[in-house]
């Protein structure tokens, strides 16, 4: 069964250091979303792509965070400078445009920023 | 406000025995799609079930059921026959603008924890 792949899993790095997160959705899903969760809340979406052009970005931190999906395929979210808020779950989901329901998620990265 | 609200932060259910966990939702879109997701410790989100807001019949996966009343906005999941393995986290989220697509995002609820007990 397809799945959709995150790396690393953990991840533990010092606040102001950089750190990226990757994403391999399921082949063919069109769209790809990255979710953040903190401990104890649902996730909340930060950016959002069609193929590569995001399509929401508007709770995406832009002075920190980026994110890039530039062959419309696997996708990388980074953190530049990183900050103690920043520890969470990082979530990946895709879906297949124009079918389906529901968004397939990945096992997600999680944060620990010390 | 919130699009999503689950009003209990914990469950308590019985192995075997039935559970509902409570979700309302707001929106003024007509279009809308209503999911519960499960989530265990290790951190996935487990797709569990999917209403759309013109569906006639509630939904419903094996042994879980979407209690769908439109005009109260509530979602409400039950579980029924509760097994060990069902402890774990439940989201209830929203899609709004389907339209037979699956562009848009979905908005969780701030879940519930559900602990079955032998």
């Amino acid at each position: 069964e397809a799945e959709v792949a995150q790396s690393p899993r953990y991840k533990i790095t010092e606040k102001s250091q950089a750190v990226a997160f990757w994403c391999d959705p399921i082949s063919g899903h069109a769209t790809l979303y990255w979710y953040r969760q903190i401990l104890g809340q649902g996730p909340e979406l930060l950016v959002q792509f069609q193929d590569e052009s995001v399509v929401d970005d508007s709770q995406l931190p832009k002075d920190r965070f980026s994110a890039e999906r530039l062959k419309g395929v696997d996708s990388t979210l980074k953190i530049q400078p990183a900050e103690l808020g920043d520890s969470a779950m990082y979530l990946c989901a895709s879906s297949s445009f124009g079918q389906g329901r529901e968004q397939y998620f990945g096992p997600g990265t999680r944060l620990t920023v010390t | 406000a919130q699009k999503i609200t689950q009003t209990q932060p914990g469950m308590f259910v019985q192995e075997k025995e039935a559970v509902t966990l409570d979700c309302t939702y707001d929106t003024s879109d007509p279009s809308y799609g209503l999911f519960w997701y499960k989530q265990p410790s290790s951190g996935e989100m487990i797709f569990l079930i999917y209403q759309g807001s013109y569906d006639q019949q509630n939904a419903t996966e094996g042994r879980y059921s979407l209690n769908f009343q439109k005009a109260r906005k509530s979602a409400n999941l039950v579980i029924s026959a509760s097994q060990l393995g069902d402890s774990a986290m439940y989201f209830c989220a929203m899609r709004e603008g389907v339209g037979g697509t699956s562009y848009g995002k979905l908005t969780f609820g701030q879940g519930t924890i559900l602990t079955v007990h032998p």
